[in-house]
């Protein structure tokens, strides 16, 4: 069965250091991974997807993941944070190849910039 | 192009009473998606339409819960009577159907939830 973990309920820090979100995935198959985030009061939009492609995936806003088969891990990165980054994070599968699958999201990681 | 459109933004209501959320997906995207998350726990699915037909209604927690979306377009998700543990943000998202495409190239697009309070 599908099912991504987030290894972090919170993660905080200072504007300007790097960003780092843990996410691990289970999967029978090879899978299809994406980041959403959420602002307060916004609804989740999509940061990144990996494809089955590149395993290095450039996002939105300096957002990067890189998906390691040999880890089961797409973590999300960022070198310098920035404090509009303050958001929650999901980690999301894929479940099945069709159109039609659904979508298993992650428990999610909240980040703070500290100024 | 407008997003998804969720309606109300937050309803609080008694225990008993019934509940209606309201659904505008992207125009021309014949899925639609409807989650949950409950305080404290991971975004759940309830279900998928695609077009008026309900594709997978497994996520359902139990028949208090009746989501249509006739003729299509928008979609209702009725909670008739609502009890405490339905408190929650419910989220709905959209996207466009490409028959035999993985669903990679299928991006479900979220509107901003509707912040469901039972007291």
């Amino acid at each position: 069965a599908q099912s991504v973990t987030q290894l972090d309920s919170h993660v905080s820090v200072s504007e300007g250091t790097p960003v780092l979100l843990r996410c691990n995935y289970s999967s029978s198959y090879s899978p299809s991974l994406f980041w959403y985030v959420q602002h307060p009061n916004k609804g989740l939009q999509l940061l990144l997807k990996y494809t089955s492609a590149a395993t290095l995936v450039k996002g939105i806003n300096g957002f990067e993941a890189e998906f390691k088969k040999s880890e089961t891990s797409f973590h999300l990165t960022k070198p310098s944070a920035h404090m509009s980054d303050a958001a929650e994070y999901f980690c999301v599968v894929s479940v099945g190849y069709s159109s039609a699958s659904k979508i298993i999201f992650g428990s999610g990681t909240r980040l703070s910039i500290r100024p | 192009e407008a997003g998804v459109t969720q309606f109300p933004s937050h309803s609080v209501i008694e225990k008993g009473q019934t509940v209606t959320l309201r659904c505008d997906p992207i125009s021309g995207h014949d899925n639609l998606y409807w989650y949950r998350r409950v305080m404290g726990k991971e975004i759940k699915f309830l279900l998928h339409f695609v077009k008026e037909s309900k594709q997978d209604e497994s996520g359902m927690p139990n028949n208090r819960f009746l989501a249509e979306r006739t003729g299509g377009t928008y979609s209702t998700l009725k909670v008739q009577p609502a009890e405490l543990e339905d408190s929650g943000v419910y989220f709905c998202a959209s996207s466009y159907r490409t028959s035999g495409t993985p669903l990679a190239k299928n991006i479900q697009y979220f509107g901003a939830g509707t912040r469901l309070s039972v007291l």
